[in-house]
């Protein structure tokens, strides 16, 4: 079974631009998960994605959003890049939303210059 | 909102050696788990376990829930095992698949 892919996996973009990153689970999960990883704060939440429709959502300003899809295939959109928008991207994905065993991706990292 | 440390921080062996990594929580989780980062940043499962014991090869882990706690034991370590060792809870109250990181221990094995 293929694990969870995240596309791209690099991306670099300069202050005041938008981007969309995309995350597919495992075939068969239905929740998906976004985190961000910076070398100063750690591994933070940003949302949660049920049956398209968002569950929870972490401290992160309105700029970060995110979809589901009916295939349950996610993106996350980040508008009016910052510099300290710098950061590793991870999605994870798990069957259902309590109780079970996320699985991560590879990550996109995001270079904001 | 749920507190997670992880201690030590910052952990060097020499290959062959064992190691206890340990994972302190504030609140009651209906989720943990620990994961091995590599070079590249993917994090890879290691364990799912909110209570109870488990062992894969070298590597076991327990958590006591009732304690708030949990213990990564890597044995026989090799200059692989390297990288940094994440344990992530989620929180009854929190509830959803949200997890919360501790922040992280970074092993370093040497030849």
């Amino acid at each position: 079974k293929a694990g969870v892919t995240q596309t791209p996996r690099y991306l670099i973009k300069t202050r005041g631009q938008q981007v969309t990153l995309s995350c597919s689970p495992i075939s068969g999960h239905r929740s998906v998960s976004w985190y961000q990883q910076t070398p100063g704060q750690g591994l933070q939440f940003l949302f949660e994605y049920f049956s398209e429709t968002q569950r929870n959502k972490g401290n992160f300003p309105g700029r970060f959003s995110g979809r589901q899809f009916s295939n349950s295939r996610s993106e996350m959109n980040v508008s009016t890049l910052e510099l300290g928008d710098s950061a590793l991207y991870l999605c994870a994905s798990s069957l259902s939303r309590v109780e079970d065993e996320q699985y991560f991706g590879p990550g996109t990292r995001l270079t904001v210059t | 909102g749920i507190q997670v440390e992880q201690s030590p921080p910052d952990l060097i062996l020499q290959e062959g050696a064992n190691s206890t990594l340990r994972c302190n929580f504030s609140d009651s989780v209906n989720n943990l788990q620990w994961f091995h980062q590599n070079p590249w940043g993917q994090l890879i499962n290691l364990f799912y376990i909110p209570s109870g014991t488990k062992q894969n090869g070298r590597l076991s882990a327990t958590t006591v829930a009732t304690e708030r706690y949990s213990l990564l034991y890597i044995s026989s370590s090799q200059t692989t095992d390297s990288g940094v060792y994440f344990c992530a809870v989620g929180s009854l109250e929190t509830s959803g698949s949200r997890l919360t990181f501790g922040e992280g221990t970074q092993l370093t094995v040497n030849p």
